[in-house]
């Protein structure tokens, strides 16, 4: 009964650290992204995957990259954060068809001091 | 360029009808979804229309016009637990969403 499983919860990085976000599926979902949400903002698209193997760019990807090795597993990855990167980051799958809905992680609270 | 609109906020008494509105310019239409997201939460999907007109689910209802580029969710029976923010997201013409910022519905007693 997991869904889409975020890891950490919580983070609090420095400027110019870098770190990996990870989400995990268990419903055998195809297509995978990464999101964050800021107050008073929609959310935002970061990268996005279509399938194992497959990454693509969203709407702001600039300062991330993403790794999708296993249809399970897709890694969200800040190599030098920045204080501007300060966000909620949420991931999540859908079965394979656009129209079909989006089921979302709970979420990672990241801070960059 | 591409825009979705709702209400930053809104308030209604526990028992009574309360419309959300979105009205959207965006690039192609494939699609409106309304989701859920309670404080600290993750997004939760409600529903999803594609042809005009009103679809319902229970006590929540959502309605599209397509030439009009406008959307509605209709809550009826409003329960404390339906306090949450209500986000609208266009499904454009590259197939990925486009999010409005949220409604904020806060519920009195």
């Amino acid at each position: 009964n997991a869904g889409v499983t975020q890891t950490p919860k919580f983070r609090v990085l420095k400027t110019g650290q870098s770190m990996t976000l990870l989400c995990a599926q268990d419903m055998n979902h195809e297509y995978m992204y990464w999101y964050r949400q800021d107050p008073g903002m929609g959310l935002r698209l970061i990268h996005y995957s279509v399938g194992e193997g497959t990454t693509a760019k969203g709407e702001v990807p600039d300062g991330y990259n993403v790794s999708r090795l296993k249809k399970q597993n897709f890694l969200l990855g800040l190599e030098s954060a920045a204080p501007s990167q300060t966000s909620v980051y949420f991931c999540a799958s859908s079965p394979g068809q656009e129209y079909q809905p989006q089921h979302f992680g709970d979420g990672t609270r990241l801070s960059i001091l | 360029g591409q825009n979705i609109d709702q209400p930053t906020e809104m308030t209604a008494t526990e028992g009574a009808i309360v419309q959300i509105n979105c009205t959207y310019q965006t690039s192609g239409f494939n699609g409106l979804f309304w989701y859920q997201q309670h404080a600290g939460e993750a997004p939760t999907f409600l529903s999803y229309n594609v042809l005009d007109g009103l679809e319902e689910k229970g006590r929540f209802s959502s309605f599209l016009s397509r030439s009009k580029g406008y959307s509605y969710l209709l809550l009826k029976e409003l329960q404390m637990k339906d306090s949450a923010s209500y986000l609208c997201a266009v499904l454009g013409s590259n197939y990925q969403l486009i999010w409005g910022a949220g409604t904020k519905l806060i519920i009195k007693p």
